[in-house]
């Protein structure tokens, strides 16, 4: 049962435009939402995070939207510069006597030149 | 520099052997968590803990133990029950409580023939 999916196993998006990355959820008890940004042979690097209280969190080029009522996220990503390919997994948060996180599958983004 | 260090980066084992992947951390997180990422998957837990002396069985904890006799440390023992032990092993530590983003290691890659 997965709990956190990433429909779009790929993205590819032109330099300097925008890049948009998905991910729905199932589970309502899910109340913080991450992104993270991995590099092949890496470990995840937090890029920005909002909780379900807040329906947009900005941070530079990064933009995360949630619609609870859709349970569903996205990245913005604006300008998209070429560092910015990687593979991108987006995770949600609930509390259970600790912070459990549930990530998605990961979405694969390049930015062409 | 604070972070979460992880050795080894490769390791290569026989099968029925046990063999137990290292992670340190100076952040003085009081949280630490191991996560295994499978190709073509989301992370998923296997053991988390909140304070020294205490853990939790994550989602796929079968096959695997941990200790947590310093803050700073959490091994993780892959054992020889441990069914498909081959995979990216991550460690993430982060401060205790709700809505603190995960950081994480570079990751072991195991490799069990």
């Amino acid at each position: 049962d997965q709990q956190v999916k990433q429909n779009s196993p790929s993205l590819s998006v032109q330099e300097g435009r925008i890049s948009i990355l998905n991910c729905d959820y199932t589970n309502s008890m899910f109340d913080y939402f991450l992104w993270y940004k991995k590099y092949p042979a890496e470990g995840p690097t937090f890029l920005i995070s909002i909780s379900s209280i807040k329906d947009k969190n900005e941070d530079g080029r990064f933009t995360v939207f949630l619609n609870k009522s859709a349970k569903h996220l996205s990245l913005h990503i604006v300008p998209s510069q070429p560092g910015d390919s990687a593979v991108y997994f987006c995770a949600a948060s609930y509390w259970e006597g600790a912070q459990k996180l549930v990530f998605g599958q990961g979405t694969r983004l390049t930015i062409n030149p | 520099d604070g972070g979460i260090t992880q050795s080894p980066k490769y390791l290569f084992r026989k099968e029925g052997q046990n063999v137990t992947l290292s992670c340190e951390q100076n952040l003085n997180h009081d949280a630490m968590y191991w996560y295994r990422q499978d190709p073509g998957q989301g992370l998923r837990l296997i053991y988390y803990s909140q304070i020294v002396n205490d853990f939790q069985k994550g989602d796929i904890a079968e096959g695997y133990s941990v200790s947590r006799e310093k803050k700073e440390s959490f091994p993780l023992t892959v054992t020889s029950a441990q069914k498909n032990p081959t995979a990216f092993y991550l460690c993430a530590s982060s401060i205790r409580g709700q809505d603190s983003p995960l950081h994480f290691g570079n990751g072991t890659r195991l490799t069990v023939t």
